[in-house]
C-alpha cells in the first residue's frame, strides 16, 4: 500500500531556531515529492523535488531528497512566527497525489 | 495566471441535507482533484478527472458522494445527505497534465455539518 509519512506529527520552537522535517514514503512508481505550507488556506507550493541528492532553497527554507532511502526532509533556519503552520509532504506516483499527515509548527515569539 | 477557484467559503448544513461544491480550474489545465481535508489530517483524495473522464475515485463515497466535470472545465461535487463525519474542508486542484510537475489548490471550502 503506497503511504507517506510525515514526522514530527507537531513542534515547538523559539524564533531563530532551526528545525528539520521529515518525509518518508513508499509509492510505486515515483514521480516526484512536493512540500507544501499550509496556513488557514488552501496549501501553497514551496518545493518539488525529483531527483536525489540535489538541495533546493529558498531563502531560509531548503529540501533535498534521498531517493535510495525514501525520504525526503524540509528546513527552515532562523525561525519566525509567519512560519508556524502545517507543512504538508505529497509523493506523486502514477496516477496520483499521496499526502502525509502534515507537520504542525508552531514558532514561538 | 488566475488561479483555482472555489466556491462558496464555508457552508453550513443540518445532516441530510445537500450540498455541492463548485470549481473553476486554471484555464488549460486538463486534470482536476478534488481532495477531502478531515481537520488534523493531510487531504485525501476523492477523486481525479482528466478533461471529463474519471481517471480515480476509488476513495469517493459513492452512495453519498458524487461528482462531474461537463466539457472537461468546472467541476461540482455533491454529498446527499450529508452526515456529521463530511465536515472537512473540500480542496479542488488542478494540474496541466496528470499528475504533472506541481499543481494549484484552490481555497477550499469549509463544510460543517450539524
Amino acid at each position: 500500500e503506497d503511504k507517506v509519512v510525515q514526522s514530527p506529527l507537531s513542534l515547538v520552537v523559539h524564533e531563530g531556531d532551526t528545525v528539520t522535517l521529515n518525509c518518508s514514503y513508499e509509492v510505486t512508481n515515483f514521480r516526484s515529492l512536493l512540500w507544501y505550507k499550509q496556513e488557514k488556506k488552501a496549501p501553497t507550493f514551496l518545493f518539488m523535488l525529483t531527483s536525489s541528492g540535489i538541495e533546493k532553497k529558498s531563502g531560509r527554507l531548503s529540501s533535498i531528497l534521498d531517493k535510495k532511502e525514501l525520504f525526503s526532509i524540509l528546513n527552515i533556519t532562523a525561525t519566525q512566527t509567519g512560519d508556524s503552520a502545517i507543512y504538508l509532504c505529497a509523493v506523486a506516483g502514477r496516477n496520483q497525489f499521496y499526502f502525509g499527515t502534515g507537520t504542525s509548527l508552531t514558532v514561538i515569539p | 495566471e488566475a488561479g483555482v477557484a472555489q466556491s462558496p467559503r464555508y457552508k453550513i448544513i443540518e445532516k441530510r441535507q445537500s450540498v455541492a461544491f463548485w470549481c473553476n480550474p486554471i484555464s488549460g489545465h486538463a486534470t482536476l482533484y478534488w481532495y477531502q481535508q478531515i481537520l488534523g489530517q493531510g487531504p485525501k483524495l476523492l477523486i481525479q478527472f482528466q478533461n471529463n473522464g474519471v481517471v480515480d475515485d476509488s476513495q469517493l463515497p459513492k452512495d453519498r458522494f458524487s461528482a462531474e466535470r461537463l466539457k472537461g472545465v468546472d467541476s461540482t461535487l455533491k454529498i446527499q445527505p450529508a452526515k456529521l463525519e463530511d465536515s472537512a474542508v473540500y480542496l479542488c486542484a488542478s494540474s496541466l497534465h496528470q499528475v504533472a510537475y506541481g499543481y494549484t489548490f484552490g481555497s477550499g471550502t469549509r463544510l460543517t455539518v450539524v
